[in-house]
């Protein structure tokens, strides 16, 4: 099934540890992204990459790293997790990133940093 | 501060009735624009955009208003169904490749 997969679907983490949330798109889309929810303050842009190779910071970036080595996998990385970053986190992707365009979401990662 | 919002964070419609969700933006070069909905547990799915060069766009039971004198966008949803209760976003095109999101209006419809 053409989409969007996120894994872990959930994930409890304790404060300092190293996590990684998987993305992986199947549409051959060049541009992605990722994104946090929370609570009353809507979707909000974490990192994204407009292509295989490239990446650039959103609204939210501290804290976050991200790799983009070939088109399907956008992986984001907590390098040392704190309770802050306790939400819901979206992966999206586009199929260009120049000039606006639909993006899709997958299914989300809930993360709950103790 | 955010450059998209809603007018009202929840709407409670009955079953059978129309729904207009409303959303504000302040960004006047913004120029393309996307209504998605969230149910509970999911991703947000796309309903239906619109670009600038428009004022109105129709799509299966959902109609999207654009007024850019007032920067007004609503979403209309005709005989709203049970299913169609759930959270919905308006999303604007800030740069070539960002969306901005509003806060988002939960929808709730009454049998």
């Amino acid at each position: 099934i053409a989409g969007i997969t996120q894994a872990p679907t959930s994930q409890i983490l304790a404060a300092g540890r190293r996590m990684t949330l998987r993305c992986t798109q199947d549409m051959r889309h060049n541009a992605m992204y990722w994104y946090r929810q929370d609570l009353g303050l809507g979707l909000r842009l974490i990192h994204y990459s407009n292509t295989a190779g490239t990446t650039g910071k959103g609204e939210v970036p501290d804290g976050y790293s991200v790799s983009r080595a070939n088109t399907d996998d956008f992986p984001l990385t907590l390098a040392s997790a704190v309770p802050s970053q306790t939400s819901v986190y979206f992966c999206a992707s586009s199929e260009t990133s120049g000039g606006a365009n639909e993006q899709f979401f997958g299914p989300g990662t809930r993360l709950t940093v103790l | 501060g955010e450059s998209v919002g809603l007018h009202l964070p929840t709407l409670s419609v009955q079953e059978g009735d129309n729904s207009i969700i409303n959303c504000a933006y302040s960004n006047s070069a913004s120029d393309y624009f996307i209504w998605y909905k969230q149910e509970s547990g999911k991703g947000p799915q796309f309903i239906i955009d619109i670009r600038s060069n428009m004022d109105k766009r129709q799509g299966q039971r959902v109609t999207v208003l654009l007024n850019k004198t007032v920067k007004h966008l609503s979403l209309q949803i005709a005989a709203t169904q049970p299913g169609d209760s759930a959270v919905y976003f308006c999303a604007e095109n800030t740069d070539d490749y960002k969306l901005s999101f509003g806060a988002g209006t939960t929808v709730t419809v009454r049998a």
